[in-house]
C-alpha cells in the first residue's frame, strides 16, 4: 500500500445516488489502475490510465461509471447512479517505471450501496 | 473473464506446516504473479515468474510455472500465523501489462 492513498476508506450510499473516490500517488507514475473487488472475488480491471490517457475502458460501464486522470497523478472515478450491485471494493494500482508488470495497490475504498 | 482459478478456495493449517496453492490459467502468459490480501487491505505484490523461468524462491516461498499444463503453485514453508490472508494470481498476456486475477484462495494458519 506504500505510495498508494485513497479516499474515502468506507462509504455507504443509497442506490440511485452518486459517489466518487480519489486515488492519490505520493508521486508521479505513468501507468494507473481501477479496479472493482466484489466479496468473494478477485479484482477486476475497470480502466488503465497511461498519464493523461485512457489505455482500456472496455469493463468500464460508461453509462454510469466515469474516471479521469488529473495531470498524470491524481485520479478519480464516480458512480452515478449506483446500483446495489456496485457494492465492492474500489482498488488504485500503480505502475512503477522501473518495474513494470508489478502494480502496488492502495487500500481500496469499501462501497456499500443500500 | 478471469485468466486465473485458484485452488483450494480456502486451506486452513497448523502454524509450521507448508501451505500449498494452486493456479491454473487458460491462454497463453508473459508472466504470472502472486498477491497477498490481508482482511480489508489492498494487494501485496509477492513474486512475479516469468513464462520462461520454471521456478522461483524469495524467502519462505516458491513459485512454479508449467506452461504446458497452464499451471503455477505457490508454497509458502514454515507458515506463521501473520500468513493468514487471501492469495491471488495473476497473469499478463499478450501486449497489455493489465493484471488478470483469479478468485483466491483464503489461507488461515492457526497458532
Amino acid at each position: 500500500e506504500a505510495g498508494v492513498a485513497q479516499s474515502p476508506r468506507y462509504k455507504i450510499i443509497e442506490k440511485r445516488q452518486s459517489v466518487a473516490f480519489w486515488c492519490n500517488p505520493i508521486s508521479g507514475h505513468a501507468t494507473l489502475y481501477w479496479y472493482q473487488q466484489i466479496l468473494g472475488q478477485g479484482p477486476k480491471l475497470l480502466i488503465q490510465f497511461q498519464n493523461n490517457g485512457v489505455v482500456d475502458d472496455s469493463q468500464l460501464p460508461k453509462d454510469r461509471f466515469s474516471a479521469e486522470r488529473l495531470k498524470g497523478v491524481d485520479s478519480t472515478l464516480k458512480i452515478q447512479p449506483a446500483k446495489l450491485e456496485d457494492s465492492a471494493v474500489y482498488l488504485c494500482a500503480i505502475e512503477l517505471a522501473g518495474a513494470i508488470d508489478t502494480q502496488y495497490f492502495g487500500p481500496g475504498t469499501r462501497l456499500t450501496v443500500l | 473473464s478471469q485468466q486465473g482459478e485458484e485452488d483450494p478456495q480456502a486451506l486452513s493449517i497448523q502454524e509450521g506446516e507448508n501451505a500449498t496453492m494452486n493456479c491454473s490459467y487458460k491462454t497463453s502468459i508473459n508472466n504470472l504473479q502472486w498477491y497477498r490480501q490481508n482482511s480489508g487491505r489492498g494487494l501485496v505484490h509477492l513474486i512475479l515468474i516469468r513464462s520462461n523461468e520454471r521456478e522461483k524462491h524469495s524467502g519462505r516461498l516458491r513459485v512454479t510455472l508449467d506452461t504446458s499444463k497452464k499451471s503455477s503453485s505457490l508454497l509458502i514453508t514454515a507458515s506463521r500465523a501473520a500468513d493468514t490472508a487471501s492469495y491471488f494470481c495473476a497473469a499478463t498476456s499478450g501486449s497489455a501489462r493489465q493484471l488478470t486475477f483469479g478468485s483466491g484462495t483464503q489461507l488461515t494458519v492457526l497458532p
